[in-house]
C-alpha cells in the first residue's frame, strides 16, 4: 500500500507557465483533496471530489483546476503560475461519506516556487 | 461560520514534562475533530480524533486530547513529552451536520512544538 503519493516533490516554474501536479491514492478511497500550506496560514482548502467525476472548489480555488476522471487521481492543473502560488501543495484523501467521521490520510508534498 | 483557533504559535516544553498543545474551535453543529502533526518535509500525520462519547480520546505515540463542549476545546497532551515529538501540529475541525460544508476539514494555524533534552 503506497498511500497518497504526489509528484514532482520539488518545482520551479515562471510566472506563466503551467503544470499539472499529480496525486494518486490506492486505498479506494472516494474523497480526495488539494491543499496549501503557507507559512502562518495553516492549510487551506483548494478544490476537492466526493467522487469520480464530482469536483468542487474549497476556500481559494482561484488560478486551479481540477478533475477526476478515475477514483484513483486527482490532478491539481494551475492554469498561468503566479508568484502567490508559491507554496507547498499536499494532496489528501479519505473514506467515502460526507457525514463520517474518517480522518484523511496525506501525501507528502510538493514545493512549488514560482519566479 | 466554522473556524479553529490555536492561540499559540509555538510551545516550549522539557523532555519528561507533561505537554498541552490548546486547540479551540466554532462549528455551527457538533463536530467531528482531530490532531495531526507534521515532520519537518513530511505531509501530515492523522494522530487521534472525537467522535462521540467520552471526551477522553486516545491516539498514537501515547497522546491524547481533551473534548470540552462547553469550552469548545479540544487540547492535545501527552504526560511525558520526548524531543522526537518536537514537530508542527495542527487541530482540525470537520462539520457533521452542515450541509453546505459536509466533508470539509478546517485547520487550525498550527503550533510548533519544541521539546528540549
Amino acid at each position: 500500500n503506497a498511500g497518497v503519493t504526489q509528484t514532482p516533490k520539488f518545482q520551479v516554474l515562471k510566472t506563466g507557465q503551467s503544470m499539472t501536479l499529480q496525486c494518486a491514492q490506492d486505498m479506494n478511497h472516494e474523497y480526495m483533496s488539494w491543499y496549501r500550506q503557507d507559512p502562518g496560514m495553516g492549510l487551506r482548502l483548494i478544490h476537492y471530489s466526493v467522487g469520480a467525476g464530482i469536483t468542487d472548489q474549497g476556500e481559494v480555488p482561484n488560478g486551479y483546476n481540477v478533475s477526476r476522471s478515475t477514483t484513483e487521481d486527482f490532478p491539481l492543473r494551475l492554469l498561468s503560475a503566479a508568484p502567490s502560488q508559491t507554496s507547498v501543495y499536499f494532496c489528501a484523501s479519505s473514506r467515502s461519506g460526507l457525514r463520517g467521521p474518517y480522518e484523511q490520510y496525506f501525501g507528502p508534498g510538493t514545493r512549488l516556487t514560482v519566479t | 461560520a466554522q473556524s479553529v483557533a490555536q492561540p499559540e504559535d509555538q510551545v516550549n516544553v522539557a523532555e519528561g514534562n507533561p505537554l498541552t498543545v490548546k486547540c479551540t474551535y466554532s462549528v455551527s453543529g457538533n463536530p467531528y475533530l482531530f490532531w495531526y502533526v507534521q515532520y519537518p518535509n513530511r505531509g501530515l500525520q492523522f494522530l487521534l480524533k472525537y467522535i462521540t462519547g467520552d471526551n477522553l480520546v486516545k491516539g498514537s505515540y501515547g497522546f491524547e486530547a481533551e473534548f470540552n463542549k462547553s469550552q469548545t476545546s479540544f487540547h492535545l497532551k501527552k504526560p511525558s513529552a520526548l524531543v522526537s515529538d518536537s514537530a508542527l501540529y495542527f487541530c482540525a475541525v470537520r462539520d457533521r451536520d452542515r450541509g453546505s460544508t459536509l466533508g470539509r476539514l478546517y485547520f487550525g494555524r498550527g503550533t510548533q512544538l519544541t521539546v528540549w533534552p
